[in-house]
């Protein structure tokens, strides 16, 4: 089956630490893009990437970091410069501009 | 920069009764999605629906381009069918290929 295969589903994580939050696609997709949303609320960009070895910053993306080393893969480090860091992740993708995405089944990160 | 406003923010039917969900966006847009996010947090994408009519089973959904507005019909509403319905758009303009979203719409179906 096609997806996207976020994990993992839950984080604990004390403060001062530094965590990955792992996204994986077999969709062949070259867009790729991590979003938090907080409970209640809508879904904020963190960070998004177009293509392999290059992405962008969404519009929270202090505290976090990225890479695009292959295709498939885009993991999200949160930091610890990142003051407020419980919330659920989630990662999608696209084939690109102008088409659907398909979303992962997100991450729950608690700091503890 | 582009405002999406949905409507209503709340909505409880009984099973089997019908919805419509609006989506009003302030520009032009190349792209506008509809998703379902389920109780457990899963997005389920429904419609790519920049112009035009769609339908998925009890679903469809129509955008009108020119008048900056997209509509989203449920038929004999399940259970299944509650959660958080967004809208989200890009604009076609300063877009930087993101999305902008809307705050949601709560569909709560009793049985």
């Amino acid at each position: 089956d096609g997806g996207i295969t976020q994990s993992p589903k839950y984080l604990f994580r004390k403060e001062g630490q530094n965590v990955t939050l792992s996204c994986e696609q077999n969709l062949n997709h070259d867009a790729m893009y991590w979003y938090r949303q907080d409970p209640g609320q809508g879904l904020r960009l963190i960070y998004y990437s177009q293509i392999v070895n290059d992405f962008q910053k969404g519009d929270i993306a202090e505290g976090y970091s990225v890479s695009r080393e292959k295709k498939e893969s885009f993991p999200l480090t949160v930091t610890s410069a990142q003051k407020n860091p419980t919330a659920f992740y989630l990662c999608a993708a696209a084939p690109g501009a102008n088409y659907g995405y398909t979303f992962g089944s997100g991450t729950r990160l608690t700091v503890v | 920069g582009i405002q999406v406003e949905q409507s209503p923010p709340d909505l409880i039917l009984q099973e089997g009764a019908n919805s419509t969900l609006r989506c009003n966006f302030s520009d032009s847009v190349n792209n506008l999605q509809w998703f379902h996010q389920n109780p457990w947090g899963q997005l389920i994408n429904l419609f790519y629906i920049p112009s035009g009519t769609k339908q998925n089973g009890r679903l469809s959904a129509t955008t009108v381009a020119t008048e900056r507005y997209s509509l989203l019909y449920i038929s004999s509403s399940q259970t299944t069918d509650s959660g958080v319905y967004f809208c989200a758009v890009e604009p076609w303009r300063d877009s930087n290929y993101q999305l902008i979203w809307g705050a949601g719409t709560k569909l709560i179906i009793k049985p």
